[in-house]
């Protein structure tokens, strides 16, 4: 089962900050984050893995409910950079697939 | 260090025909992933590689598709009879172990395009 994202889409000004959503109805392991610009393959964000542990780069803010299923992306203080679709993946099991959602797609502005 | 590479970057074909599409992983990545992505739209997994076994082969979409991989690194992805909706890019990742925990390096895809 699909992850579902929410947005779909947002516009930022720069120095806004957003929030991405996924949610999955299945229990999960760990969701990790990818964002992927225009004609480039997926970049690494984040893992969140149940138990709390989290990798990941420093910039880069996330939360996990495991019993919602749900995590969250927080981009603070966005800069033109971080415009791309950002994709949530769920994996149920150490040796899972990943599936990914469907992506939010973001563009920052001047 | 050199990251996953795919090849080729680009492919015409006309329908009917086999397409080989090929995979490098980052050296001592034991799992690997196949992927295909539409035009504008999510990724989506076609198969999982551990080592030289495929524990997760789910997302073949029909038996026109089959992959391999030998010595636990290069993995080929064969489609067969090719047809328009199979046009897309193909995305391979590899990982360090099982993806639960592990982050994923994908390399920089094989657009196919069937004619």
């Amino acid at each position: 089962q699909q992850p579902v994202q929410s947005p779909q889409a947002v516009i930022l000004r720069e120095g806004e900050d957003a929030v991405i959503n996924c949610s999955s109805s299945k229990a999960l392991y760990s969701v990790h984050w990818y964002r992927q610009k225009h004609g480039e393959a997926p970049v690494f964000l984040m893992i969140l893995l149940k138990g709390g542990e989290q990798k990941g780069h420093e910039k880069i803010s996330a939360s996990f409910n495991e019993k919602k299923q749900q995590s969250s992306l927080y981009l603070t203080a966005s800069q033109l950079s971080y415009s791309g679709t950002y994709f949530c993946g769920t994996a149920g099991g150490t040796a899972s697939k990943l599936t990914f959602g469907t992506g939010t797609r973001l563009q920052v502005t001047l | 260090g050199a990251g996953v590479s795919q090849s080729p970057s680009n492919k015409v074909t006309e329908k009917g025909k086999d397409v080989e599409l090929r995979c490098d992983p980052i050296s001592g990545h034991t799992a690997l992933y196949w992927y295909r992505q539409s035009l504008g739209q999510g990724l989506e997994f076609l198969i999982y590689f551990q080592g030289n076994s495929a524990p997760d082969k789910s997302g073949l979409p029909s038996d026109r598709f089959s992959a391999e991989r030998t010595g636990g690194s290069v993995s080929t992805l064969t489609i067969q009879r090719t047809q328009q909706e199979d046009s897309a890019v193909y995305l391979c990742a590899s990982s360090l172990g099982g993806t639960g925990g592990n982050e994923q390096f994908f390399g920089p895809g094989t657009r196919l395009t069937v004619l």
